[in-house]
């Protein structure tokens, strides 16, 4: 069964500090890792994409890392901000023959960002 | 116009009552999504259209009742829901998955209505 763990479940952390999230699946086969971030009561946002070819990327403030080897990934948040008080959501897709993605979600991390 | 729109953003209704929610986006996309979110838990997949045609039920009771009457338009018909279907409702839409084409498609996600079912 594909699955999909984050951890922590939850994270506080001071404003201007620096913090990881992290992403273990067994979605097979694999065909890419995205990280969404969601605000209360809204819908999910694309942070970052990666393919099995792509170890790293970069969207400002954030960097996620992807060890297709390990199947693990990390979603690194520098410098934080009290607006990027949110859950971090990691999501799988695995490889299909359609024409439309399913996929498969964490149940994300929450972080909170305190002055 | 890069977004996915969703109306009504709330909405309460009773158990005997019929209504619908709306999603709309002119991207083009051709692949476009229904989910179910309840609180502190990741969305679930409720259905899949591609080119206008279902192509993906994931057991989904019948008083959910999806349309999709053109590429820019799906709807979600609701009749006789339970106070267990409220939840917070997310429509997304996305690129086809082409042969030959990108290896992903991205999703892009709608602000979703809160549903309240008394």
């Amino acid at each position: 069964k594909n699955q999909v763990e984050q951890s922590p479940q939850s994270l506080i952390i001071l404003e201007g500090k620096n913090c990881t999230l992290q992403c273990n699946y067994t979605v097979s086969p694999f065909s890419n890792l995205r990280w969404y971030k969601q605000d209360t009561g809204r819908g999910p946002v694309s942070l970052t994409i990666m393919t099995f070819s792509e170890n790293t990327k970069s969207n400002g403030r954030y960097t996620a890392t992807l060890d297709a080897d390990t199947k693990q990934s990390s979603l690194h948040i520098t410098a934080s901000q009290l607006s990027d008080s949110a859950s971090y959501i990691c999501v799988v897709s695995a490889r299909n023959t359609g024409t439309a993605s399913k996929l498969t979600f964490g149940t994300g991390t929450r972080l909170q960002v305190t002055l | 116009d890069t977004e996915v729109t969703q109306t009504p953003k709330h909405l309460v209704m009773g158990m005997t009552n019929k209504k619908s929610l709306k999603c709309e986006q002119h991207m083009g996309h051709r692949a476009m999504y229904w989910y179910k979110q309840k609180a502190k838990k990741p969305p679930e997949l409720m259905f899949v259209y591609s080119y206008e045609k279902l192509s993906i039920n994931e057991s989904v009771p019948s008083r959910f009742s999806p349309e999709c009457p053109n590429s820019s338009l799906l709807n979600l018909h609701l009749h006789a829901l339970q106070p267990e279907d409220s939840a917070l409702y997310l429509c997304a839409s996305s690129l086809p998955l082409l042969a030959g084409g990108p290896l992903y498609n991205e999703q892009f996600f709608g602000p979703g209505t809160r549903l309240t079912v008394l």
